[in-house]
């Protein structure tokens, strides 16, 4: 089974850039995985879909500010031109077809 | 618009159940997977249940196996998670969400139901 690990808080200025990790775990380096947004006090929201590859199909509304990104193991999600309502709680996602679905840690974005 | 709407929350005793239900519109139900994912306070996001699109296979977390029962009725659109011996480490709001067509991650989320388990 697939394990997920997130750093636990992240940190960056009002209007700057900020690029948050999800690692998957040894022999998983082509999982597919998801990214999802949780404003404080809110249900979760999907923001992207992001391949090995580094492609990524994002959410319905996400905005343009929001991309995706891959390097081996590593999956990434890349916020620019940070605005205030950014600061959440963002997870990653992914699925193994025996054990189905596996969250990471989650990591706290704050917005400085 | 796709729309998830969770029920049957509240407070229960130890031992006790709860039935949840998600009514869902917007989109074919009978067409899509389905989760169960949970959110204890202050916690992160904790995968429960899953049901495929006719109901035929099903999976549990561990820490629900034998306890939890998933199941979905598509001529209602809705999908249901009946809790039996709760545990206060159940305590947790339960969320409905969708699976994306053809893969596994989740592309919508309800708004969620709190269920209190506590004497």
């Amino acid at each position: 089974q697939p394990v997920l690990t997130q750093s636990s808080s992240a940190s960056a200025s009002l209007g700057s850039s900020v690029k948050l990790t999800c690692t998957l775990s040894s022999g998983h380096n082509n999982y597919i995985i998801a990214w999802h947004q949780q404003q404080p006090g809110k249900a979760p929201r999907y923001l992207m879909k992001l391949e090995g590859s580094g492609s990524y199909n994002k959410g319905s509304g996400v905005p343009d500010r929001f991309s995706g990104s891959s390097s081996g193991a590593d999956r990434y999600l890349s916020i620019s031109n940070l605005q205030s309502e950014d600061e959440s709680d963002y997870y990653c996602e992914t699925w193994d077809s025996n054990t189905r679905g596996v969250f990471g840690g989650g990591t706290k974005l704050t917005v400085l | 618009e796709v729309q998830l709407v969770e029920s049957g929350g509240g407070l229960v005793q130890p031992g006790g159940s709860l039935r949840l239900s998600c009514a869902a519109s917007g989109f074919t139900f009978s067409s899509y997977e389905m989760n169960w994912v949970r959110q204890a306070p202050g916690k992160g996001l904790e995968w429960v249940s899953y049901i495929s699109s006719t109901g035929s296979t099903i999976y549990y977390a561990d820490s629900v196996k034998g306890r939890f029962t998933i199941s979905r009725d598509n001529a209602k659109n809705s999908l249901y998670l009946q809790m039996n011996s709760l545990r206060a480490e159940d305590t947790a709001v339960y969320y409905c969400a969708r699976c994306a067509y053809s893969y596994g991650h989740t592309d919508y989320w309800g708004q969620g139901t709190l269920v209190t388990v506590s004497s």
